[in-house]
């Protein structure tokens, strides 16, 4: 069965200052990875994904992760956060192909400080 | 951009009580799904369906719970009789080919 790990609970980052979220998954076969993003009190918005192709994805916010097959990660990243990034963000995989559920990690919430 | 709608947004009831949460998935889309979120904690999975008929269910998913799509269009979760620890945000979320698009949630609380 496929699984993420998100290592860090909380990160907390200055404004303007650029981010890193880390994932690692663990599958033996191949993936849909996902990046989702939470707001208080809100629903699951999706911020990119990658299926297959480019392991660089673009996603909505000026959020970009690099799929690492090597190091079986998919680290989320973004130059210069603002203060509205404040939210919880979930890594999340899937199996390809077929009704595949999505498993997600235990989220990391980011922490814009002024 | 197509919208995955869940109602209502909040709904309190009390233990031992039915209860259906209602979804209407995005109108081309093949697989249906439902999550949860107990605050504070991961989502977790609970039921796939496909073609009518259930595809995949987690071990949460027990006896007390119970999925539908009635009428082509909506598509509920039923919990029979309702506890304090099915307390939750529940989220659906419906499925084509590769991307899934959840639906804003339920918050359901159980007192």
């Amino acid at each position: 069965a496929q699984s993420v790990t998100q290592l860090d609970s909380q990160v907390p980052v200055f404004e303007e200052a650029p981010v890193e979220l880390r994932c690692n998954y663990s599958s033996s076969v191949s993936v849909y990875l996902f990046w989702y993003v939470q707001y208080p009190n809100q629903g699951l918005q999706l911020l990119l994904k990658y299926l297959s192709g480019s392991t660089l994805v673009k996603g909505i916010n000026g959020f970009e992760a690099e799929f690492n097959k090597s190091q079986t990660s998919f680290h989320l990243r973004k130059p210069s956060v603002h203060i509205s990034d404040t939210a919880e963000y979930f890594c999340a995989v899937s199996l390809s192909g077929g009704y595949q559920k999505v498993t997600f990690g235990t989220g990391t919430k980011l922490q814009v400080i002024p | 951009e197509p919208e995955v709608t869940q109602t209502p947004s909040h709904q309190v009831t009390q233990m031992g009580q039915e209860v259906i949460l209602r979804c209407v998935p995005i109108s081309n889309h093949l697989y249906f799904y439902w999550y949860r979120q107990i605050l504070g904690q991961k989502v977790e999975f609970l039921v796939s369906f496909y073609n009518n008929e259930i595809s995949e269910k987690s071990e949460i998913f027990d006896d007390q719970f119970s999925v539908e799509r009635p009428d082509g269009s909506n598509f509920t979760l039923k919990i029979r009789s309702t506890k304090l620890e099915d307390s939750a945000m529940y989220f659906c979320a419906s499925r084509a080919n590769y991307g899934y698009t959840f639906g804003s949630g339920t918050r359901l609380t159980v007192v």
